[in-house]
């Protein structure tokens, strides 16, 4: 199985600061097909999962612009150009690649 | 628009059983595969059965292999989660998920959209 790694497992951040979480993999997330298949995940309290970030880089309808991701092969980061109070919660990378299982990282808890 | 309604959690015995069910809406259900992911209170996430589009073929995650049996009913536009032999690390909010569907080389990614959760306690 195909083990993510993230850090920090928590960040306290400072309104309109940019904020990073890395994660990595333990082994290539390239697929046969060309594409790779790293999603990131926004939980905010007391709700399901949202996907932010599909296939590295593509950012989910409705998401702000102010989140990005970025990586290849097996290191990955999320970042939050200008963090704002709704930004808070746990951010999950997960893999798609290598299924299955799909796995996740661990969470990241964004806190201001 | 896309809604995903879980049911059927609620406080089980250990060794029992319990079937999760999810009504899907807003999308043509039978073109794509679904998932169910768990989370106990607290901690992270973890995928535990893919259901193909037809329901003729499911992986599992291996420590629900042999107790939970994941289906569909097309007809229905409904999911479902058979869990038998419960124990206590089945704790957990159940959610129901998209898969993606691949049609003429385009696809639409997964796990874009998640069901609100039903919770699971198993306890004496």
């Amino acid at each position: 199985d195909v083990v993510m790694t993230q850090s920090p497992l928590s960040l306290s951040v400072t309104l309109g600061q940019p904020a990073s979480i890395s994660c990595r993999s333990s082994q290539s997330l390239v697929h046969s097909d060309g594409n790779t298949y790293l999603n990131w995940f926004q939980q905010r309290p007391g709700q399901s999962p949202r996907r932010l970030i599909y296939k590295v880089s593509n950012r989910d309808s409705g998401v702000p612009d102010r989140f990005s991701g970025s990586g290849s092969g097996t290191d990955f980061t999320l970042k939050i150009s200008r963090v704002e109070a709704e930004d808070v919660g746990v951010y999950y990378c997960m893999q798609g690649t290598h299924w299955p299982p799909w796995t996740f990282g661990q969470g990241t808890k964004v806190e201001i | 628009q896309v809604q995903l309604v879980e049911s059927g959690g609620g406080v089980v015995q250990p060794g029992g059983s319990l079937r999760l069910s999810c009504a899907a809406s807003g999308f043509t259900f039978s073109n794509y595969g679904m998932h169910w992911f768990r989370q106990a209170p607290g901690k992270g996430l973890e995928w535990v059965a893919f259901i193909w589009f037809d329901g003729h073929n499911t992986n599992y995650t291996d420590s629900v292999k042999g107790r939970f049996t994941g289906s569909r009913d097309n007809s229905k536009n409904a999911l479902y989660l058979q869990m038998n032999s419960l124990g206590a690390e089945d704790t957990a909010f159940y959610y129901c998920v998209r898969g993606a569907y691949c049609s003429g080389g385009n696809c639409v990614p997964p796990f874009g959209y998640w069901g609100q959760g039903t919770l699971v306690t198993v306890s004496p």
